[in-house]
């Protein structure tokens, strides 16, 4: 079965600094990975997806990374904000069409 | 809003209750999910809906039974439930299923669910 996880669990900067959240999965057999995030209480908002062919994806700030083989992604979150805190998520489609997500990185941007 | 609306947001009933929670999309998505988030754990998938019938039961136990009765629209009803079930409750659509994988998820913002 599908294992995700993400490290660290918890993270704190100081605002303006840049950041890197990790997740690995152990099954490579996948077809997207995608990037959500949550604040408190709320659902998940979608920020990037990564197709199994593709290597990274840009949005803004955010620059996610995919290495299939090595079952490892990175989000890269250039100059944070204190808005950028809040909860990440990772989460790889396998061929069965389920979706496996992990346990989050709670974010807390210090202003 | 992302596109996919769950209400209520929060609810409070009783072990002997019957609740219902509903989700609706206008996305034009066909594929329908309710998954489970509790505090420290992975969210759990629990139904899977593709073109309104249920292609997917993630061994739920029967106090939950999910209900779509069209492609916008998803309920999951309520019963004798326990105080273990209180967790956010999260709806999510997508464009098909089987070889739409190029498509991402669209969650709701969830409701809230607390047994007393």
């Amino acid at each position: 079965k599908q294992e995700v996880t993400q490290i660290p669990a918890a993270l704190s900067v100081p605002e303006g600094e840049n950041l890197v959240l990790n997740c690995s999965f152990t099954d490579s057999a996948i077809y997207n990975l995608q990037w959500f995030r949550q604040d408190p209480g709320k659902g998940l908002t979608s920020l990037l997806l990564i197709q199994s062919s593709q290597r990274e994806q840009t949005s803004g700030r955010l620059n996610a990374s995919l290495d299939k083989s090595s079952g490892r992604s990175t989000l890269y979150i250039a100059a944070s904000q204190p808005g950028d805190s809040a909860t990440y998520l990772c989460a790889v489609l396998n061929g069965a069409n389920n979706l496996f997500f992990g346990t989050g990185t709670r974010l807390t941007v210090i202003p | 809003e992302t596109g996919v609306t769950q209400t209520p947001r929060h609810l409070v009933m009783g072990m002997t209750n019957k609740k219902s929670l509903k989700c609706e999309q206008h996305l034009g998505h066909n594929a329908m999910y309710w998954y489970k988030q509790s505090a420290k754990k992975p969210l759990e998938l629990m139904f899977v809906y593709s073109l309104e019938e249920r292609v997917e039961n993630n061994s739920v136990p029967s106090r939950f039974s999910p209900e779509c009765p069209n492609s916008s629209h998803l309920f999951l009803h309520l019963h004798t439930l326990q105080p273990e079930d209180s967790a956010l409750y999260l709806c999510a659509s997508r464009t098909g299923t089987g070889g739409y994988t190029n498509y991402g998820y669209t969650f709701g913002s969830g409701t809230r669910l607390t047994v007393v």
